[in-house]
């Protein structure tokens, strides 16, 4: 069964910081990996996906890259912002539905 | 470009009470998932369509069914409702077997008094 757990749980920083989320699977057999983010109470933002035969995807400031090896998939934050604080989650495509990570809340404080 | 719309946004129920949750995925997607998250807890997968045929059954309460209709829109019923059935309950989409990822709607916040 895939287990997908997601460090740190928590992390408050000061803006302008470069940040790194991890996300780590049981089982290496996943499809896709996609992260989203989740404000307080709301949907479900799709960030990033990256596809079976990809090992990395870049939009603006978010770069997140995907080892299937090691069970890893790590999501980078360049220069963060006040408006980055929200829930991050990562969530492996297996055997056609997605399971997702525990999640990251993130604090960014001017 | 369109997205997958879930109604109604909001809605609260008493205990032992009927709910009706829909969702209209995006245009020509094939599949459609219906998750839940608790307070504080990730979202979990209760159940999925591919064609409008179940593809595959996650944690889901004997009291919940859903089905998926002929112009691809989905409604997930729930009976004999819970107190701990108070979550916000998620609906996505996929093309082609899921190559493109995931599109989830806005939600829908249940909450059962």
């Amino acid at each position: 069964k895939q287990e997908v757990t997601q460090i740190p749980a928590a992390l408050s920083v000061p803006e302008g910081e470069n940040l790194v989320l991890n996300c780590s699977f049981t089982d290496s057999a996943i499809y896709n990996l996609q992260w989203f983010r989740q404000d307080p109470g709301k949907g479900l933002t799709s960030l990033l996906l990256i596809q079976s035969s990809q090992r990395e995807q870049t939009s603006g400031r978010l770069n997140a890259s995907l080892d299937k090896s090691s069970g890893r998939s790590t999501l980078y934050i360049a220069a963060s912002q006040p408006g980055d604080s929200a829930t991050y989650l990562c969530a492996g495509d297996n055997t056609d539905k997605l399971i997702f990570g525990t999640g990251t809340r993130l604090q960014v404080f001017p | 470009a369109a997205g997958v719309i879930q109604s109604p946004r909001h809605l609260i129920k008493e205990k032992r009470e009927t709910a009706t949750l829909k969702c209209y995925p995006i245009p020509r997607h094939d599949t459609v998932y219906w998750y839940q998250q608790g307070p504080g807890q990730d979202p979990q997968f209760l159940i999925s369509f591919y064609e409008k045929m179940q593809s595959d059954k996650g944690s889901i309460p004997d009291r919940f069914s859903a089905q998926q209709f002929s112009d691809y829109h989905s409604e997930l019923n729930m009976s004999s409702l819970e107190l701990g059935d108070s979550a916000l309950y998620f609906c996505a989409s996929s093309l082609v077997r899921r190559s493109y990822g995931y599109t989830f709607g806005s939600g829908t916040r249940l909450t059962v008094v």
